[in-house]
């Protein structure tokens, strides 16, 4: 099926560095969404995106919506250990009546101390 | 707590049974998403109901079915189980069709051996 392409599929940083990651897609959609998942658990969103162009922050964390709206970026400032996990990106066309979500594969984060 | 409730948490069964996860939604959310998480192939979308009804169909195979009860939790039921089928299942549900995202239970892990 669908899949967005997510990069890097992994990343080893020290802490107190910033963090990037991106997502793309061969298809446009008009929301992009960003989870993080710890062991165990489910998917907890992060940040949404709803418009083109659109930046948007939570804390330490900025997304970025693409203009072609067929991408979106997520930075991390200043990384802690807690901060370690699995980031997914997500793209959704809502309206009508579905709104399931499409998945990058991940981005796992492994932040030393 | 995110507030959507699956049972079992994890499940460990043979080939060719069946088995049933149950989703209780979030209190006042009238949708209910089914995904597979393995972990080749990241969070793939199963099916999604709406208030009872079915709304969108994704990669769900013919053995694997669901529905969503008029107390609007939901169960997956998984037949002629094959070692593929060793997942993370999860739930998710929204108030309408995901416009806002959605909240994710905390998994049902199946294990088939």
């Amino acid at each position: 099926g669908q899949q967005l392409n997510q990069s890097p599929q992994s990343m080893f940083i020290q802490e107190g560095e910033d963090v990037s990651m991106n997502c793309t897609s061969s298809s446009i959609f008009n929301t992009w969404l960003w989870y993080k998942q710890d062991p165990g658990e489910g998917p907890v969103l992060l940040i949404a995106l709803y418009k083109a162009g659109e930046l948007t922050s939570n804390g330490r964390l900025t997304a970025q919506f693409g203009i072609t709206r067929k991408d979106s970026f997520l930075n991390i400032s200043a990384s802690i250990p807690s901060d370690v996990g699995i980031y997914f990106c997500a793209g959704m066309n809502y309206g009508g009546s579905q709104g399931n979500l499409i998945f990058g594969k991940g981005t796992k984060l492994s932040v030393k101390p | 707590d995110s507030g959507v409730t699956q049972t079992p948490k994890h499940l460990i069964t043979a080939t060719g049974q069946r088995v049933t996860l149950r989703c209780s939604p979030r209190s006042g959310d009238l949708s209910v998403y089914w995904y597979q998480q393995s972990l080749d192939q990241g969070l793939q979308f199963l099916i999604q109901y709406y208030n009872g009804e079915e709304r969108a169909k994704g990669n769900i195979l013919e053995r694997f079915s669901a529905q969503q009860f008029p107390d609007l939790h939901s169960e997956l039921n998984l037949s002629s189980l094959e070692l593929g089928d060793s997942a993370l299942y999860f739930c998710a549900s929204s108030v309408g069709s995901g416009s806002f995202g959605y909240t994710f239970g905390s998994g049902t892990r199946l294990t088939v051996v």
